[in-house]
């Protein structure tokens, strides 16, 4: 079965600091990958995706995040954050070329000190 | 404890049938959500309720009607199930925050496959 994990439950920085939120996930074949960002108020949305080519994949507002197969990880990262990035992180994953559910991680509280 | 509960996890019926989802959070949150995982496995905001009131109502057919009893509960009801209703729909809640730095974790349902035959 399908996992996620998020080691990183909260998450403070100041502005201009880099942000990487560790992701990693546990299934044996080819999978999808997400990063969902929910603002305080506000409900989920896509930040980006990864499904297959450049491991390297970005995201809005300066997000992105880069798949290395080998450890099974999707760590999204961002060089300078801002006050505005204040919010609740979720990795996801499902099985590509199947049918399945989506698995969200437990997510991570993002905290900008302005 | 399963904190964020839907039924069914599996839902196979026909074309036109009417049917319902029910989700069920024991968290004593005020707020609560239905997603729609589609096609491409993205998730898309369909519904959201804060005490019991609706406040999201996304671009969705109004054969989809969510209704929310109590704050513990929000089913949705869909009726005259058609082809491309078949997906993943999750359920989530949530404890509104005040303020900008006060927000809290949302806590996801395990879903419920439908397939429209």
């Amino acid at each position: 079965a399908q996992s996620v994990s998020q080691h990183n439950h909260h998450v403070i920085l100041s502005e201009a600091a880099s942000l990487e939120l560790g992701c990693n996930y546990s299934y044996g074949g080819t999978v999808n990958l997400f990063w969902y960002v929910q603002y305080p108020g506000q409900h989920l949305q896509l930040l980006l995706k990864y499904f297959s080519g450049d491991p390297l994949v970005k995201g809005i507002k300066g997000f992105e995040a880069e798949f290395i197969k080998s450890k099974f990880s999707f760590n999204l990262r961002k060089p300078s954050v801002q006050w505005s990035d204040t919010a609740e992180y979720f990795c996801a994953v499902n099985a590509a070329n199947r049918d399945d559910k989506i698995i969200f991680g437990k997510g991570t509280r993002l905290h900008i000190l302005p | 404890d399963t904190a964020v509960s839907q039924t069914p996890k599996y839902l196979v019926t026909q074309m036109g049938n009417d049917k319902s989802i029910k989700c069920e959070q024991n968290l004593g949150h005020d707020t609560m959500y239905w997603y729609k995982q589609d096609s491409k496995k993205f998730l898309k905001i369909m519904f959201s309720y804060n005490n019991k009131e609706l406040i999201i109502n996304e671009t969705v057919p109004n054969r989809f009607s969510p209704k929310s009893p109590d704050k513990a509960h929000l089913n949705l009801h869909i009726n005259s199930l058609e082809l491309g209703d078949s997906a993943v729909y999750f359920c989530a809640s949530q404890q509104t925050g005040q303020g900008v730095f006060s927000y809290n974790e949302q806590f996801f349902g395990p879903g419920t496959r439908l397939t429209v035959l």
